[in-house]
């Protein structure tokens, strides 16, 4: 069973361009989790989805970011006008029910490293 | 507000040695899970345990042990007689009961020295 994979693994935009980040969850997990992870700091939550659907996304910024996980395909986290403060690791994780509850855990993907010039 | 706190950013032991990375977390919630993930230099985060609030035993994983106090709100990392393959950074989590997100710590940066 292929864990979750995202891609690309590292990803060189300019300040302006338009970033895609895709997660493929495992296969027949449902729910995918996106954080970001800045230099030498800990993961932030962004923003958790279920197929077709948006669950939180408080910790989305307001602006230049959205995040889908449609019917069929990959989740996408895109990022718009790109600034060297988005530079960082994007992890996306995935889970057959909501994570924690009885044996289920997120199973992590290897990240995007993303880096704006 | 929920919150994680690892105070120790960075940790350097010589193999074999016993260490304890700590973890202490906040929250108003009464039911609520707690994590521990290890990211080592090739990126990727690998589960290492879950705990529920309700279950405050200790547990032990061969060299691995958990000790979950409810009473300080800490949930420590023990790994008995370390190895160079511990070297990684370590990351508390705390999640709320509905799971729709998860709170991570800062991360303790481990170094295990031959």
């Amino acid at each position: 069973n292929a864990g979750v994979m995202q891609n690309p693994r590292h990803l060189v935009r300019r300040r302006g361009q338009e970033a895609r980040l895709r997660c493929s969850p495992m296969k027949g997990h449902s729910h995918v989790y996106w954080y970001r992870q800045l230099p030498e700091e800990g993961l932030k939550f962004m923003v958790y989805l279920q197929k077709e659907n948006i669950i939180d996304e408080s910790g989305m910024p307001k602006e230049r970011f959205s995040a889908e996980f449609p019917k069929e395909g990959p989740s996408i986290l895109r990022i718009q006008q790109v600034v060297r403060g988005d530079s960082a690791a994007y992890f996306c994780a995935s889970s057959p029910l909501p994570a924690g509850k009885s044996s289920y855990e997120q199973y992590f993907g290897p990240g995007t490293r993303l880096t704006v010039t | 507000a929920q919150k994680v706190t690892q105070a120790q950013t960075e940790i350097s032991v010589v193999e074999k040695e016993d260490v304890t990375l700590d973890c202490v977390y906040e929250t108003r919630d009464t039911t609520y899970y707690l994590f521990w993930y290890k990211q080592p230099p090739s990126g990727e985060l690998v589960f290492l345990i879950r705990r529920n609030s309700f279950d405050e035993q200790n547990e032990i994983s061969g060299r691995y042990s958990w000790n979950f106090q409810k009473s300080t709100s800490s949930f420590n990392f023990t790994i008995t007689a370390s190895q160079v393959v511990d070297s990684a950074v370590y990351f508390c989590a705390l999640s709320a009961y509905n799971f729709n997100k998860f709170y991570f710590g800062s991360g303790t940066k481990l170094n295990v020295k031959p």
